[in-house]
């Protein structure tokens, strides 16, 4: 089946830190992977996506480039700020019975203090 | 744009009773997606809606739950009777279709309590 795992949290850093956010995916096919945030209170938000292996998206200093011979899509961000603190959900999108569907995964919450 | 707005944001109710969530979605998205979010479970896709026909609904839990959508720019989703293990994030999406590259733009959510 079609399926996301990531790392699970809580993850604390300090301002100015590297981040990775670690996730993998099983599919059939050729998914296209997203990063979505949810900051407090919000709903989910777009933070990036990429179609195909070896596309690199990117988007307010992230990063997830898609691997498909390891089968990941880490995210990473080079210096974090306190404004990143949100949970970050890695997901996939699949093709289903003419439809596209996405699964997420269960969300990994960043904390980042001054 | 005002995006996906959802009613109310908080709910609290007894076992038993009905909840209905409500959710507009963005004008001219044609498709809309209703989630369930928990602690142990994730984000799960309930049921999702074309041009306003259920396409999908394999994700709703049982027959408790219902959705509706009666015209391009309302849906509702219902939980007749409620139970405490339904307390849950519940959000919305919309986009402009099921197919292609398109992006999910989600409501801010219903946070549902059910004592």
């Amino acid at each position: 089946g079609n399926s996301v795992t990531q790392m699970e949290g809580p993850v604390t850093l300090s301002e100015e830190a590297f981040l990775t956010i670690n996730c993998t995916y099983t599919a059939t096919g050729y998914p296209s992977l997203f990063w979505y945030v949810q900051y407090p209170g919000e709903g989910l938000q777009l933070l990036l996506k990429a179609t195909k292996a070896d596309d690199k998206g990117s988007n307010k200093g992230f990063e997830a480039t898609y691997r498909k011979e390891t089968t990941s899509f880490h995210l990473e961000k080079g210096s974090v700020q306190v404004s990143d603190s949100a949970v970050y959900f890695c997901a996939l999108r699949f093709s289903q019975g003419g439809s596209e569907k996405l699964v997420f995964g269960k969300g990994t919450k960043l904390t980042v203090n001054p | 744009d005002a995006g996906v707005i959802q009613s109310p944001r908080h709910e609290v109710t007894e076992m038993g009773q009905e909840v209905t969530l409500r959710c507009k979605p963005i004008s001219g998205h044609n498709s809309l997606f209703w989630y369930r979010q928990t602690m142990m479970r994730g984000l799960e896709l309930l049921i999702y809606f074309n041009n306003n026909v259920p396409i999908d609904d394999s994700g709703m839990p049982e027959d408790r739950f219902s959705a509706k959508m009666p015209n391009a720019s309302f849906s509702t989703l219902k939980i007749q009777p409620s139970e405490p293990r339904d307390s849950a994030v519940y959000f919305c999406a919309s986009s402009t279709h099921i197919w292609g590259d398109n992006i999910q733009y989600f409501g801010a959510g219903t946070r549902l309590s059910v004592l």
